[in-house]
């Protein structure tokens, strides 16, 4: 019973590389959310997905790029990493509107 | 001002001391939850709540709807239960507050 996973869970890069951070979960849960979380904002939403081929725009979106072609899988790219996209970035998942979120255990980014 | 208020920001307390932490909101929600985050990361749904009271063990979540407040107990706090204590309004997307952090002392 994997779950949600993440991958990788840390990540060194420079700035300006196009970097992906991989979300799976193995519910077959319909939402996917990635957030962001940062000293001083606590969690803001990037992007999330309703179900596949479904995508769209959270608090911050600027900077990223996501795409959901299959039920569990929600991919989150940055195409050109800048300094301040260094942060913990979680993906969480929702059976569905009004059930509780379970989130994957983060992905450390650091850009250089 | 953030949609979601949280107090306090840190809390240090005694083993066995009865715990409050408080969160108020500004916005009409369909839900709030409370979540933890224990240090090294891990985020847990602790309660989903959009009328009345939730009880899980130790743990106590109340919502008062027209004041725009809710509050989780802890009762009997042990040193396990030191960790950033998060509460969110929203069905789906949520909204956060900052976070409180508790920190128990044997």
């Amino acid at each position: 019973d994997a779950g949600i996973t993440q991958s990788p869970r840390y990540k060194i890069t420079e700035t300006g590389r196009q970097v992906t951070l991989m979300c799976h979960q193995t519910w077959s849960h319909s939402y996917m959310f990635w957030y962001r979380q940062d000293l001083g904002h606590g969690l803001r939403l990037i992007y999330y997905s309703a179900a596949a081929d479904i995508t769209d725009k959270g608090e911050v979106p600027d900077g990223y790029v996501v795409s959901r072609s299959k039920t569990e899988n929600f991919p989150l790219t940055l195409e050109s990493a800048t300094r301040s996209q260094t942060s913990v970035y979680f993906c969480a998942s929702i059976l569905d509107r009004g059930y509780e979120q379970y989130f994957g255990p983060g992905t450390r980014l650091t850009v250089t | 001002k953030n949609e979601v208020e949280q107090s306090p920001q840190n809390l240090t307390a005694q083993e066995g001391e009865f715990i409050t932490i408080n969160c108020s909101y500004s916005v009409g929600i369909s839900a709030l939850h409370w979540l933890q985050q224990h240090p090294g990361g891990g985020i847990v749904s602790l309660f989903m709540l959009s009328s009345g009271k939730k009880k899980h063990g130790r743990l106590i979540a109340t919502i008062n709807i027209q004041e725009k407040h809710s509050s989780l107990h802890i009762t009997a706090s042990h040193p396990r239960d030191s960790a950033v204590y998060i509460c969110a309004v929203g069905y789906e997307k949520l909204t956060f507050g900052t976070g409180t952090r508790l920190t128990i002392i044997p």
